[in-house]
Protein backbone atom coordinates (compact mmCIF):
# COMPACT_ATOMS: atom_id res chain seq x y z
CA UNK A 1 0.00 0.00 0.00
CA UNK A 2 1.29 3.72 0.31
CA UNK A 3 1.89 5.88 3.07
CA UNK A 4 3.27 9.45 3.80
CA UNK A 5 4.86 10.65 6.26
CA UNK A 6 5.17 14.28 7.56
CA UNK A 7 5.87 16.20 10.35
CA UNK A 8 2.72 17.46 12.32
CA UNK A 9 4.17 21.09 12.96
CA UNK A 10 6.36 23.53 12.25
CA UNK A 11 7.20 26.85 13.62
CA UNK A 12 8.96 30.14 12.16
CA UNK A 13 9.39 33.28 11.98
CA UNK A 14 8.28 35.98 10.20
CA UNK A 15 10.53 36.88 7.06
CA UNK A 16 12.54 33.74 7.51
CA UNK A 17 12.88 30.60 5.40
CA UNK A 18 10.40 27.11 6.13
CA UNK A 19 11.35 23.87 4.66
CA UNK A 20 8.43 21.17 5.09
CA UNK A 21 9.29 17.15 4.38
CA UNK A 22 7.72 14.41 2.95
CA UNK A 23 8.83 10.88 2.33
CA UNK A 24 6.40 8.34 0.78
CA UNK A 25 6.23 4.54 0.41
CA UNK A 26 4.11 3.85 -3.06
CA UNK A 27 4.31 1.33 -6.00
CA UNK A 28 4.44 3.20 -9.67
CA UNK A 29 4.98 6.11 -8.47
CA UNK A 30 3.96 9.30 -11.07
CA UNK A 31 4.10 12.09 -9.08
CA UNK A 32 4.11 14.37 -5.67
CA UNK A 33 1.80 17.22 -5.20
CA UNK A 34 1.35 19.62 -2.29
CA UNK A 35 -1.55 21.38 -1.10
CA UNK A 36 -2.58 24.56 1.12
CA UNK A 37 -4.95 24.52 3.49
CA UNK A 38 -6.34 26.91 6.15
CA UNK A 39 -7.87 26.64 9.29
CA UNK A 40 -11.82 25.52 7.86
CA UNK A 41 -10.73 26.30 4.57
CA UNK A 42 -10.61 24.36 1.03
CA UNK A 43 -7.51 22.78 0.26
CA UNK A 44 -5.49 24.77 -2.75
CA UNK A 45 -3.17 23.29 -5.31
CA UNK A 46 0.43 24.42 -4.86
CA UNK A 47 2.62 22.10 -7.06
CA UNK A 48 3.19 19.23 -8.86
CA UNK A 49 6.74 17.56 -9.55
CA UNK A 50 6.77 14.57 -11.92
CA UNK A 51 10.40 14.52 -11.89
CA UNK A 52 13.31 14.91 -10.24
CA UNK A 53 14.61 18.65 -9.30
CA UNK A 54 13.44 21.50 -8.03
CA UNK A 55 10.35 23.49 -9.16
CA UNK A 56 9.72 27.24 -8.27
CA UNK A 57 6.93 29.71 -8.12
CA UNK A 58 7.43 32.66 -6.49
CA UNK A 59 8.01 32.11 -2.52
CA UNK A 60 7.06 28.86 -2.91
CA UNK A 61 9.86 25.75 -4.15
CA UNK A 62 9.37 22.52 -4.86
CA UNK A 63 11.69 19.53 -4.58
CA UNK A 64 11.47 15.88 -5.62
CA UNK A 65 13.94 12.89 -5.15
CA UNK A 66 12.30 9.93 -6.70
CA UNK A 67 15.08 7.83 -5.84
CA UNK A 68 14.93 8.99 -2.18
CA UNK A 69 11.15 8.77 -2.01
CA UNK A 70 11.52 12.28 -0.83
CA UNK A 71 10.19 15.46 -1.26
CA UNK A 72 9.80 18.87 0.50
CA UNK A 73 7.77 22.04 0.15
CA UNK A 74 10.03 25.70 0.72
CA UNK A 75 8.46 28.24 1.50
CA UNK A 76 10.57 31.70 1.52
CA UNK A 77 10.07 35.64 3.21
CA UNK A 78 7.41 33.94 5.56
CA UNK A 79 4.33 35.62 5.82
CA UNK A 80 1.67 35.43 8.74
CA UNK A 81 -0.94 34.16 6.42
CA UNK A 82 1.13 31.15 5.49
CA UNK A 83 0.00 30.24 8.22
CA UNK A 84 -1.59 27.40 7.35
CA UNK A 85 -1.40 23.41 6.81
CA UNK A 86 0.04 22.02 3.84
CA UNK A 87 -0.52 18.48 2.88
CA UNK A 88 1.84 16.27 0.28
CA UNK A 89 0.47 14.01 -1.63
CA UNK A 90 1.10 11.54 -4.18
CA UNK A 91 -0.29 9.61 -6.88
CA UNK A 92 0.71 6.10 -8.41
CA UNK A 93 -0.41 3.55 -10.02
CA UNK A 94 -2.05 1.56 -6.80
CA UNK A 95 -4.69 4.53 -6.44
CA UNK A 96 -5.57 4.21 -10.10
CA UNK A 97 -4.16 7.30 -10.38
CA UNK A 98 -6.14 9.27 -7.77
CA UNK A 99 -4.13 11.32 -5.07
CA UNK A 100 -3.07 9.85 -1.30
CA UNK A 101 -2.48 12.70 0.90
CA UNK A 102 -0.36 13.14 4.00
CA UNK A 103 -1.55 13.89 7.23
CA UNK A 104 -0.27 17.59 6.78
CA UNK A 105 2.09 19.94 8.39
CA UNK A 106 0.83 22.81 10.38
CA UNK A 107 3.14 25.64 9.84
CA UNK A 108 2.60 28.30 12.74
CA UNK A 109 4.75 31.67 11.17
CA UNK A 110 5.23 34.18 14.21
CA UNK A 111 5.92 37.87 14.23
CA UNK B 1 -16.87 33.12 -11.54
CA UNK B 2 -15.88 29.90 -12.43
CA UNK B 3 -15.91 27.06 -8.97
CA UNK B 4 -17.06 24.46 -7.07
CA UNK B 5 -19.91 25.12 -4.86
CA UNK B 6 -20.89 22.89 -1.93
CA UNK B 7 -24.15 23.55 0.20
CA UNK B 8 -24.87 24.22 3.22
CA UNK B 9 -21.35 24.71 5.06
CA UNK B 10 -22.80 23.12 8.47
CA UNK B 11 -25.26 20.66 8.67
CA UNK B 12 -26.83 18.87 11.89
CA UNK B 13 -28.44 15.37 11.73
CA UNK B 14 -29.81 13.19 14.19
CA UNK B 15 -28.60 9.62 14.14
CA UNK B 16 -30.25 7.10 11.95
CA UNK B 17 -30.86 9.89 9.36
CA UNK B 18 -29.73 9.78 5.65
CA UNK B 19 -28.01 13.16 4.22
CA UNK B 20 -27.34 14.42 0.92
CA UNK B 21 -24.40 17.23 0.61
CA UNK B 22 -24.18 18.77 -2.51
CA UNK B 23 -21.57 19.70 -4.82
CA UNK B 24 -21.78 21.44 -8.15
CA UNK B 25 -18.94 22.60 -10.46
CA UNK B 26 -19.25 25.36 -13.50
CA UNK B 27 -15.67 24.49 -14.52
CA UNK B 28 -16.34 22.22 -17.33
CA UNK B 29 -14.29 19.90 -15.42
CA UNK B 30 -14.67 15.61 -16.47
CA UNK B 31 -13.69 14.61 -13.08
CA UNK B 32 -15.37 15.05 -9.61
CA UNK B 33 -14.16 13.79 -5.94
CA UNK B 34 -15.27 13.52 -2.36
CA UNK B 35 -12.90 13.49 0.24
CA UNK B 36 -13.73 13.25 4.21
CA UNK B 37 -11.39 15.10 6.75
CA UNK B 38 -11.17 14.62 10.12
CA UNK B 39 -9.19 16.70 12.57
CA UNK B 40 -5.31 16.61 12.21
CA UNK B 41 -5.36 13.97 9.39
CA UNK B 42 -5.47 14.18 5.86
CA UNK B 43 -7.85 13.71 3.38
CA UNK B 44 -9.36 10.40 2.55
CA UNK B 45 -10.82 9.48 -0.86
CA UNK B 46 -14.79 8.63 -0.69
CA UNK B 47 -16.31 8.37 -4.48
CA UNK B 48 -14.81 9.32 -7.30
CA UNK B 49 -15.82 9.98 -10.86
CA UNK B 50 -13.80 10.34 -13.98
CA UNK B 51 -16.90 10.81 -16.57
CA UNK B 52 -20.50 11.46 -16.27
CA UNK B 53 -22.68 8.32 -15.48
CA UNK B 54 -19.35 7.07 -13.69
CA UNK B 55 -18.38 6.21 -10.64
CA UNK B 56 -15.73 4.21 -8.24
CA UNK B 57 -15.22 3.61 -4.89
CA UNK B 58 -12.40 5.06 -2.93
CA UNK B 59 -10.82 3.80 -0.12
CA UNK B 60 -13.10 4.71 2.61
CA UNK B 61 -16.98 4.20 0.45
CA UNK B 62 -18.48 2.00 3.18
CA UNK B 63 -21.83 4.31 4.52
CA UNK B 64 -22.04 6.46 1.49
CA UNK B 65 -23.27 6.51 -2.04
CA UNK B 66 -23.21 9.29 -4.64
CA UNK B 67 -24.55 9.62 -8.39
CA UNK B 68 -23.11 11.38 -11.46
CA UNK B 69 -26.23 12.23 -13.61
CA UNK B 70 -24.81 15.34 -14.96
CA UNK B 71 -21.39 16.50 -15.79
CA UNK B 72 -21.67 19.54 -13.04
CA UNK B 73 -23.41 17.63 -10.15
CA UNK B 74 -21.95 14.99 -8.17
CA UNK B 75 -24.05 14.79 -4.43
CA UNK B 76 -22.50 12.50 -1.91
CA UNK B 77 -25.25 10.97 0.15
CA UNK B 78 -24.29 9.52 3.97
CA UNK B 79 -26.25 6.99 4.86
CA UNK B 80 -27.30 5.48 8.36
CA UNK B 81 -24.75 2.86 7.89
CA UNK B 82 -21.95 5.06 7.89
CA UNK B 83 -20.78 4.52 11.67
CA UNK B 84 -18.94 7.64 12.52
CA UNK B 85 -20.61 10.19 9.84
CA UNK B 86 -19.46 13.04 11.29
CA UNK B 87 -16.47 14.89 9.84
CA UNK B 88 -15.89 17.74 7.30
CA UNK B 89 -16.54 16.51 4.02
CA UNK B 90 -14.65 18.44 0.65
CA UNK B 91 -15.71 18.19 -2.85
CA UNK B 92 -12.95 18.21 -5.58
CA UNK B 93 -12.89 18.45 -9.53
CA UNK B 94 -10.19 18.05 -12.29
CA UNK B 95 -10.02 18.68 -15.89
CA UNK B 96 -9.57 15.03 -16.26
CA UNK B 97 -8.88 12.15 -13.93
CA UNK B 98 -5.08 12.46 -15.06
CA UNK B 99 -5.02 16.13 -14.47
CA UNK B 100 -2.33 17.42 -11.83
CA UNK B 101 -4.26 19.65 -10.18
CA UNK B 102 -7.97 19.67 -8.46
CA UNK B 103 -10.18 22.31 -7.18
CA UNK B 104 -11.57 21.99 -4.05
CA UNK B 105 -14.70 23.20 -2.84
CA UNK B 106 -15.42 25.14 0.66
CA UNK B 107 -16.65 21.81 2.64
CA UNK B 108 -19.81 20.84 4.16
CA UNK B 109 -19.32 20.18 8.21
CA UNK B 110 -21.52 17.50 8.82
CA UNK B 111 -22.62 16.72 12.63
CA UNK B 112 -24.61 13.72 13.85
CA UNK B 113 -25.26 13.43 17.25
Amino acid sequence: GQSLEQPSEVTAVEGAIVQMNCTYQTSGFYGLSWYQQHDGGAPTFLSYNALDGLEETGRFSSFLSRSDSYGYLLLQELQMKDSASYFCAVRDEGSQGNLIFGKGTKLSVKP
Amino acid sequence: DGGITQSPKYLFRKEGQNVTLSCEQNLNHDAMYWYRQDPGQGLRLIYYSQIVNDFQKGDIAEGYSVSREKKESFPLTVTSAQKNPTAFYLCASSLTASANEQYFGPGTRLTVT
